[in-house]
């Protein structure tokens, strides 16, 4: 069965910084891009970074570029997200998933699955 | 700023059809960018349902359809049941490598 497991949420000071970590296992974790999304409470999804199946390339949300670093350890199964310069806004629930995404012929196609549980991170004084 | 626009709620009876839209423009989902759709009850994760505008991973239940015209990609249930309450949400391709969802839409079976 494939399952992701977040872990590292807490409650951090506007300015300080986080790192999640995302278990991955029942797949081949090397062989997947994955990506991270948050979401507010009581708010939407927001995609945030994805990192290729290597680790070599990376994507943020603009809102995040500077500030997060996305990598992953394939030996260990693990993805991480580092989050730096914290602001109230990046108060999320963030969950980590699998990422299918691929350029097809009708275009880029996205495919989020499957998800964690997530993990919740609290920016506040 | 590209965005993709949900109505914030939708309603419907057990037994009923329901659609969910999501509009973008003519430069992406209206070209060649289709979207997916997400389920999320609630406090817990979401859930791929749609995939390549109207593609079913394995184990979704074919009550779940995805179409598209002109702008708007839109999301169907049929036979409505009481455990299909909850958010929906759609995600597209923002930039290469990017994504971007839409607002949501809380859907309520009566």
């Amino acid at each position: 069965e494939v399952q992701l497991l977040e872990s590292g949420g807490d409650l951090v000071q506007p300015g300080g910084s986080l790192r999640l970590s995302c278990a991955a296992s029942g797949f081949t974790f090397s062989s997947y891009a994955m990506s991270w999304v948050r979401q507010a409470p009581g708010k939407g999804l927001e995609w945030v970074s994805a990192i290729s199946d290597s680790g070599a390339t990376t994507w943020f949300v603009d809102s995040v570029k500077g500030r997060f670093t996305i990598s992953r350890d394939n030996s260990e199964n693990t993805m991480y997200l580092q989050m730096k310069s914290l602001r109230a806004d990046d108060t999320a629930t963030y969950y980590c998933a699998r990422d299918l995404s691929y350029h097809g012929s009708s275009g880029h196609i996205n495919r989020f699955d499957p998800w964690g549980q997530g993990t919740l991170v609290t920016v506040s004084s | 700023q590209f965005a993709l626009t949900q109505p914030a709620s939708v309603s419907g009876s057990p037994g009923q059809s329901i659609t969910i839209s999501c509009t973008g423009t003519s430069s992406d989902v209206g070209n060649y960018n289709p979207v997916s759709w997400y389920q999320q009850h609630p406090d817990k994760a979401p859930k791929l349902l749609i995939y390549e505008g109207s593609k079913r991973p394995s184990g979704v239940s074919n009550r779940f359809s995805g179409s598209k015209s002109g702008n708007t990609a839109s999301l169907t249930i049929s036979g409505l049941q009481a455990e299909d309450e909850g958010d929906y949400y759609c995600c597209a391709n923002s930039n290469a490598g990017t994504w971007v969802f839409g607002g949501g839409t809380k859907l309520t079976v009566l």
